[in-house]
């Protein structure tokens, strides 16, 4: 079946240490997204990539990073410099032709 | 640009009552429409769209539709269940950016709750 995968579910991080995250997509789609969702507030688009090699920063980029060396996969770091890093991170895919946006199962990032 | 306006929550409701959730566009032209749903600890998923203006969208019992005269997508459903508690979120129209890829934003959504 189709659909997008992120990796892990579930991850817990020391302040100061980078971790990454990772979303997969089998859809063939070329528009890849992350979202940034905390308890009680909407999505907020990290950053998103509309084809391979090239990404575009979102509404709130600042201490993350992302890269798009493959279609299928749109990994995200959390560095360090974020500063609440704490929250549900979603990844999305979309195809250019089409109008349906397409959810991963989302990965809870705490820092202890 | 394009936009949605969506009715904030929470919304609590008995089971069996008849749920409202509004929605209301903004856009240039007629783009198509679109409900997510995100229940408790989950992604979103899609819940139903509507392509064109006078279309309906419906699935697993909601019902949304395309009414351009009052630039709403107002979802429905006659018989709320305790498993449809979870956030629905009207999203935006296709957003115009650079290129052909869509950016899409949400707000918060509504949370409802469903109590038996």
């Amino acid at each position: 079946d189709g659909g997008i995968t992120q990796s892990p579910k579930y991850l817990f991080r020391k302040e100061g240490q980078n971790v990454t995250l990772s979303c997969e997509q089998n859809l063939n789609h070329d528009a890849m997204y992350w979202y940034r969702q905390d308890p009680g507030q909407g999505l907020r688009l990290i950053y998103y990539s509309q084809i391979v090699n090239d990404f575009q920063k979102g509404d709130i980029a600042e201490g993350y990073s992302v890269s798009r060396e493959k279609k299928e996969s749109f990994p995200l770091t959390v560095t360090s410099a974020q500063k609440n890093p704490t929250a549900f991170y979603l990844c999305a895919s979309s195809a250019v032709s089409g109008n349906t946006i397409y959810f991963g199962e989302g990965s809870w990032l705490t820092v202890v | 640009g394009d936009s949605v306006t969506q009715m904030e929550g929470p919304v609590t409701l008995s089971e069996e009552a008849f749920l409202t959730i509004n929605c209301t566009y903004t856009a240039t032209g007629y783009p198509s429409l679109f409900w997510y749903v995100q229940y408790p600890g989950e992604g979103l998923q899609l819940l139903l769209k509507a392509t064109k203006a006078d279309d309906k969208g419906s699935n697993k019992g909601f019902e949304a539709t395309y009414r351009k005269e009052t630039t709403s997508f107002h979802l429905e459903k006659g018989s709320v269940q305790v498993s449809d508690s979870a956030v629905y979120f009207c999203a935006p129209p296709e957003g115009a950016v650079s290129g052909s890829a869509r950016q899409l934003t949400f707000g918060s959504g509504t949370q409802l709750t469903v109590l038996p």
